[in-house]
C-alpha cells in the first residue's frame, strides 16, 4: 500500500533563508508526484508536477527533485518569505491499483511552514 | 472562471442531524472528487465521478455518506445521520481528462467546515 510521509510536520525559519521540505513515499510505481500550497482556511493550490521520468521541475523560487528508486521528494524555496508561510503538501499518483483508487493522489499530511520576518 | 465552488464554508450542527455539501466544478472539466481532511488522517479521497458518474467511492467511510452528481455543474456530499466524528473540513475538487497518467492539475474549492456537536 501507498504511504506518503512529510517530516517535519512544522518548521518555523527566518525570512530570507533557504530551505528545503521533504516527502518520502513507499511505492516507486507512480505516475507523478505533486507539490501543493495549503493557506490556512483555504484549499490546495498546485505548484509543481513531476513526472516519472523527471528529475526535478522548478517554478521561480521553488524547486521539486524527484528520486523515484529512493522514494524520495524535496521542494526547495529560495530566499523565503513571509508569504510562503502556508502548509506544503505533496502528493503521489500511483500507476498500480490500491484497492479501486487507481491512478488517484494519495497525500502526506503536509508540512506547516511559518517564516518569519 | 470562478474556481472550484463549494457552500456552505461552514457549518456547525447537532448529531443525528443530515447535512449536506454542496459543489460547482469549473466549467468543462469532466471529473469531479470530494475528499475530507482532517488533523489525524489528512487528506482522504472519499469518492470520484467522471462525466457525472461515480467512479469509485470506496473511500466513503460509511452508509450514512452518500454523493450524487445530477449534472456536470453540481454535485452533492450528504451525510444522514451526522455524528461528532465526522467534523473535518470537506473539499470539493475538480479536473480535466484526470486519466491521462501525464496528472493534469487538479483544483480545489475552499473547502466546507463541518463541526458536529
Amino acid at each position: 500500500k501507498q504511504e506518503v510521509t512529510q517530516i517535519p510536520a512544522a518548521l518555523s525559519v527566518p525570512e530570507g533563508e533557504n530551505l528545503v521540505l521533504n516527502c518520502s513515499f513507499t511505492d516507486s510505481a507512480i505516475y507523478n508526484l505533486q507539490w501543493f500550497r495549503q493557506d490556512p482556511g483555504k484549499g490546495l493550490t498546485s505548484l509543481l508536477l513531476i513526472q516519472s521520468s523527471q528529475r526535478e521541475q522548478t517554478s521561480g523560487r521553488l524547486n521539486a527533485s524527484l528520486d523515484k528508486s529512493s522514494g524520495r521528494s524535496t521542494l526547495y524555496i529560495a530566499a523565503s518569505q513571509p508569504g510562503d508561510s502556508a502548509t506544503y503538501l505533496c502528493a503521489v499518483r500511483p500507476s498500480v491499483n490500491y484497492g479501486g483508487s487507481q491512478g488517484n493522489l494519495i497525500f502526506g499530511k503536509g508540512t506547516k511552514l511559518s517564516v518569519k520576518p | 472562471d470562478a474556481g472550484v465552488i463549494q457552500s456552505p464554508r461552514h457549518e456547525v450542527t447537532e448529531m443525528g442531524q443530515e447535512v449536506t455539501l454542496r459543489c460547482k466544478p469549473i466549467s468543462g472539466h469532466d471529473y469531479l472528487f470530494w475528499y475530507r481532511q482532517t488533523m489525524m488522517r489528512g487528506l482522504e479521497l472519499l469518492i470520484y465521478f467522471n462525466n457525472n458518474v461515480p467512479i469509485d467511492d470506496s473511500g466513503m467511510p460509511e452508509d450514512r455518506f452518500s454523493a450524487k452528481m445530477p449534472n456536470a455543474s453540481f454535485s452533492t456530499l450528504k451525510i444522514q445521520p451526522s455524528e461528532p466524528r465526522d467534523s473535518a473540513v470537506y473539499f470539493c475538487a475538480s479536473s480535466f481528462r484526470q486519466a491521462i497518467p501525464s496528472g493534469n492539475t487538479i483544483y480545489f474549492g475552499e473547502g466546507s467546515w463541518l463541526t458536529v456537536v
